[in-house]
Parts: C-alpha cells; structure tokens; sequence
C-alpha cells in the first residue's frame, strides 16, 4: 500500500465550477499537508501548506486536512481555464529527516 | 525570483552510458533533492543531501549517485543508464528551517535511454 493515495484522474470541469482534490495517507505521523501545482513542461509549484488539522484559505483555494480520517482536500472555488495543471498533494512528518511523501498527482482540466 | 535551474531540458543517452544531470540553485539553501516523476506514481526520492559534501539515499537510489561539492550544486549521476531509468528528473532545494515546508523546484529534465 502506498503512504499517499491520489486519484490520477483525469479530471474536467467546466469553467466556474467548483473543483475538489483529494489524498488519503496511512502514516498517522504527518504532520505538514502541501498541495503542489504542476504547469505542462514544469516543475511543481507550492500551492498552499497546512499544519496538523484544520481548514485554511488562499483566494479561491481552501485546503482542508481531516487527521482522524487521513484524508486532505483541496478545493478550488470559481475554476478557470488557468488553473488547468497537475495537482499533487504532498506530506512530511515531524521526524524522518525532513522526507516529503508526494502524491502521483491529479490532473485537472478546466474547459473555457 | 529564486531559482533552481537544470543543465538540460531533454536528454537523449544510450544504454550503459555514463549521465550527469546537473541542479543549481541561487536561494543559499542547504538541503537539495533529487526526485524522479513517472505517470501514476508520483515523485519518487532518489537522494537527498543537508550539507556540502553529504548526502543520503531516498527510496529508489539504485543505479543512481550523487555529488554535491559546492552548497549551490547537486548532481545526478547514471553510472550505467538503463532503459528503464527513462523519466521526467527533478531537482529541488528547500531551506532546513524545520518548519518550512517549501521546496522550489528546477523545470526538470526529461531523459530518454534509448
């Protein structure tokens, strides 16, 4: 079983609505919860980062971290044909080393 | 801007050849990473390394080395490029900052072994 699960997708919506992405994980030990977004042709890029529980907001993305059920979302309000891309969900512990456990990444098209 | 910047976009190599993949980064940041990217498995870590001169294995280390002599350069070395070492690699530096979680990635170099 992989540490992180993510559905590869993929995944297509129209413009305007709203997306949600989601993990699942095994090791109870992570603490640190990232959502990464990958462009065609390039690196990922750090989206948003939550700490333990809870819900925290950026614009039109929320991201959500639910420790009880091992599970993390991330939501995306309002979608627009520019947030088309990879989106990997990525977690660390708080020992290990500093070792981040990515996502295979799922990938969202947004259709204008 | 900060930057991680890989020597290559796309590589092309033969079987049993020797390839060096080359990262730099300007940010002064101590720890670097090697990941390789496959569909439906993710980023996987190859090495990793806290300090000039140090470094440890990831998960998937085999066939690979590494080498880091100055604090701004990490390179990837194929002793021997096998076919199925074709992948997307990528190269990240982040800060030891034990609560940053922020690692800036290179655009990443797509290596063919043909």
């Amino acid at each position: 079983q992989k540490e992180v699960e993510q559905d590869p997708g993929p995944l297509s919506v129209p413009e305007g609505a709203i997306v949600s992405l989601n993990c699942t994980y095994s090791n109870s030990a992570f603490q640190y919860f990232m959502w990464y977004r990958q462009y065609s042709r390039k690196g990922p890029e750090l989206l948003m980062y939550t700490y333990s529980s809870g819900n925290k907001e950026d614009g039109r993305f929320t991201a959500q971290v639910d420790k009880s059920s091992k599970y993390i979302s991330l939501f995306i309000r309002d979608s627009q044909p520019s947030d088309s891309a990879t989106y990997l969900c990525a977690m660390r512990a708080n020992t290990g080393g500093f070792k981040t456990i990515f996502g295979a990444g799922t990938r969202l098209f947004v259709k204008a | 801007d900060v930057k991680v910047t890989q020597s290559s976009r796309y590589l092309v190599k033969r079987t049993g050849e020797k390839v060096f993949l080359e990262c730099v980064q300007d940010m002064d940041h101590e720890n670097m990473f090697w990941y390789r990217q496959d569909p439906g498995l993710g980023l996987r870590l190859i090495y990793f390394s806290y300090d000039v001169k140090m470094k440890e294995k990831g998960d998937i280390p085999e066939g690979y080395s590494v080498s880091r002599e100055k604090k701004e350069r990490f390179s990837l070395i194929l002793e021997s490029a096998s076919t199925n070492q074709t992948s997307m690699y990528l190269c990240a530096s982040s800060s030891p900052s034990f609560k940053n979680t922020e690692a800036f990635f290179g655009q990443g170099t797509r290596l063919t072994v043909v």
